[in-house]
């Protein structure tokens, strides 16, 4: 199993620019989550979703969309990039709503 | 509001022990313990959940308060693979008990260990 992975690893935007950061899992986990971590602060939680076609806001969601329309992929949406999305992106999957499993994250610069 | 964490960082030499805190000024349904080491992703620890059942990494042990919305990490004859940045993070109670993993994390207690 590859577990989590995220591309890219590393993206520079330009302010007003729009990307997707890309987010998979093969461990058949239907919850998912997309967190932001900023320099020297803990995860905040962008969206999550509990399965195929369900997703819902977390405590940041301004500035993001997410769809899942597959178990496997979970999609985060910037449009309009602002130098405040600056940030490493975590994306997370749990089988059970207890532990959550971490990809490796993808570093996030908007100048 | 994110919950709080003390201390803040934490200064140890091989084989003493380290308690971190975690408090919430929200009623809480469950509690779950992260580290992190510089440049890579959180790996799970611990959860404990109101009532008391819990479920973590045999060398790893911690409580729960339900009363206080308290939470603490014990580590133990710490080693050198201990080092990194501790996270908790709380859940708080759903329309039918979980809120689904939506975790609120606090700011983080840094531990090193040296030699």
């Amino acid at each position: 199993n590859a577990g989590v992975t995220q591309t890219p690893k590393f993206r520079i935007l330009k302010i007003g620019q729009s990307m997707t950061l890309q987010c998979a899992q093969d461990m058949n986990h239907n919850y998912m989550y997309w967190y932001r971590q900023d320099p020297g602060m803990g995860l905040k939680l962008i969206y999550y979703s509990v399965g195929a076609g369900i997703t819902d806001k977390g405590e940041v969601p301004n500035g993001y969309n997410v769809s899942r329309s597959t178990t496997e992929d979970f999609p985060l949406r910037l449009e309009l990039a602002a130098p405040s999305q600056t940030s490493v992106y975590f994306c997370a999957s749990s089988p059970t709503l207890w532990e959550q499993y971490f990809g490796p994250g993808t570093r996030l610069t908007v100048t | 509001q994110q919950p709080v964490q003390s201390p803040q960082a934490v200064i140890l030499r091989e084989g003493e022990d380290a308690v971190i805190n975690c408090s919430s000024s929200k009623a809480l349904y469950s509690v779950h313990w992260y580290r992190q080491k510089h440049g890579e992703a959180p790996v799970f620890l611990m959860i404990l959940l109101k009532g008391g059942e819990q479920k973590g990494h045999e060398k790893i042990s911690a409580s729960f308060n339900e009363k206080k919305q308290q939470s603490s990490l014990y580590l133990t004859a710490s080693q050198l693979s201990y080092s990194g940045t501790y996270f908790c993070g709380t859940e708080t109670p759903g329309a039918g008990g979980t809120s689904y993993g939506k975790l609120t994390f606090g700011q983080g207690t840094i531990l090193t260990v040296h030699p």
